[in-house]
């Protein structure tokens, strides 16, 4: 079974909306965080926000914040105001247990496009 | 500036070679990881260290090898075992063990197999 699911392959957005980018997890362990990476077509992996399994309260990051809904396994990324440069490929990942865990899984990925 | 370097930026290779892509850091990270991520895919996890002279297999390990014999340095060596070696490949670092978990990724390297 998939441990992160990205059910969207590609997003079309016009510039200065915002948008949520899907991402649904599977795992039984309690301790567990979700991150969400930006990779714009040059390659590079840029972290974006990070949601521990413990926070009480959602992640945000400037236009950036974690729509974190743990009794549906869902860890949605929300960017508001949305640039030309937001365009590239977003990538949900998780960590499975306590903090010394270090592995990570990664989503398919959603290639998002901003129209001016 | 602190951060991540891999080298080359393009790797060519011939069938039946071994090939080392380079990952340094100076972030003064314990917790170093090789990751491949083929066309339209996720990133998957090759191998990783959470300490220098220790490494760990990820999921797919198989036809690579590594060593970590300094902290700033985790090369990755692509093998002839390797059967589609062809992917582009990024290496990450995080604190490690004393805490924070997130990792910080490298420019990346893409191999292309001849």
């Amino acid at each position: 079974a998939q441990k992160i699911t990205q059910t969207q392959p590609g997003m079309f957005v016009q510039e200065k909306e915002a948008v949520t980018l899907d991402c649904t997890y599977d795992t039984s362990d309690p301790s567990y965080g979700l991150f969400w990476y930006k990779q714009p077509s040059s390659g590079e992996m840029i972290f974006l926000i990070y949601q521990g399994s413990y926070d009480q309260q959602n992640a945000t990051e400037g236009r950036y914040s974690l729509n974190f809904q743990k009794a549906r396994k869902s860890a949605n990324l929300v960017i508001s105001a949305s640039q030309l440069g937001d365009s590239a490929m977003y990538f949900c990942a998780m960590r499975e247990g306590d903090e010394g865990a270090q592995k990570l899984v990664f989503g398919q990925g959603t290639r998002l496009t901003i129209n001016p | 500036d602190g951060g991540i370097t891999q080298s080359p930026k393009y790797l060519f290779r011939k069938e039946g070679q071994n090939v080392t892509l380079s990952c340094e850091q100076n972030l003064n990270h314990d917790a170093m990881y090789w990751y491949r991520q083929d066309p339209g895919q996720g990133l998957r996890l090759i191998y990783y260290s959470q300490i220098v002279n220790d490494f760990q297999k990820g999921d797919i390990a198989e036809g690579y090898s590594v060593s970590r014999e300094k902290k700033e340095s985790f090369p990755l060596t692509v093998t002839s075992a390797q059967k589609n070696p062809t992917a582009f490949y990024l290496c990450a670092s995080s604190i490690g063990l004393a805490g924070g978990v997130t990792q910080y990724f490298g420019p990346g390297t893409r191999l292309t197999v001849l």
